[in-house]
């Protein structure tokens, strides 16, 4: 089984719907994150959270909010999709006594229309 | 604040051929710096990293990086490409000496490899 898994691994939404997306570790790491990847601008962080009660704004959070659930559990929501969030949303875990080494889910596709 | 640029979107070498992929990076601390891969249709892992040990750093599938600090650099080379090391390749940055993963990635890297 994988480390790191995402739900669902596409979607496709109509403007203005509310969507979540989920992720789930059993890598027992601390640390968890959201990203977003374009085609040619890399991966930009969206949020990250270092452990249950502590979670932080990455450089592109507007439009986007979060939930820690868990240890195990970090969400993505999207309070209300705009077409320019169609991208590919990757998480990612990291071990806090192995600080910068991040382990990546498999991405979620999303589509807004 | 720290940004990474990678020099090239597309690199296309014939199998057997030296890769060089490149990467300089500007950071107003001694730098932690990555190379991370992505194949089609998954996640990225990580090649290698430099975490100010040996400036010569070597990572999984024959991959190796050096890092310049007088050219703000961290290019990575593999001395024979192969098939399958067709992929997208990120280059990362983040401060050094902070346990705070906060990565910063270049635009990517897409290496085709040709027969």
């Amino acid at each position: 089984d994988a480390d790191v898994t995402q739900t669902p691994r596409n979607r496709i939404t109509k403007t203005g719907k509310r969507i979540m997306l989920e992720c789930s570790q059993t890598k027992g790491h601390d640390r968890m994150y959201w990203y977003r990847q374009d085609p040619g601008l890399g991966l930009r962080l969206i949020y990250y959270s270092f452990d249950v009660k502590d979670i932080n704004k990455g450089e592109i959070s507007d439009g986007y909010s979060v939930s820690r659930q868990a240890q195990a559990k970090f969400s993505l929501s999207l309070e209300s999709a705009i077409p320019n969030q169609t991208a590919l949303y990757f998480c990612a875990t990291e071990l806090a006594g192995d600080p910068d080494t991040q382990y990546f889910g498999p991405g979620t596709r999303l589509t807004v229309l | 604040a720290q940004s990474v640029t990678q020099l090239g979107s597309h690199v296309s070498v014939s199998e057997g051929a030296l890769v060089l992929l490149r990467c300089n990076y500007s950071s107003s601390v001694p730098p932690y710096l990555f190379w991370y891969v992505q194949y089609p249709n998954q996640g990225l892992q990580l090649l290698l990293k430099y975490t100010s040990a040996a400036t010569l750093v070597k990572g999984i599938n024959g991959f190796e990086a050096e890092f310049k600090k007088s050219e703000t650099s961290f290019h990575l080379t593999k001395p024979s490409a192969h098939m399958s090391d067709a992929a997208e390749y990120f280059c990362a940055v983040c401060p050094g000496g902070t346990s705070y993963g906060k990565l910063t990635f270049g635009q990517g890297t897409i290496l085709t490899v040709h027969p």
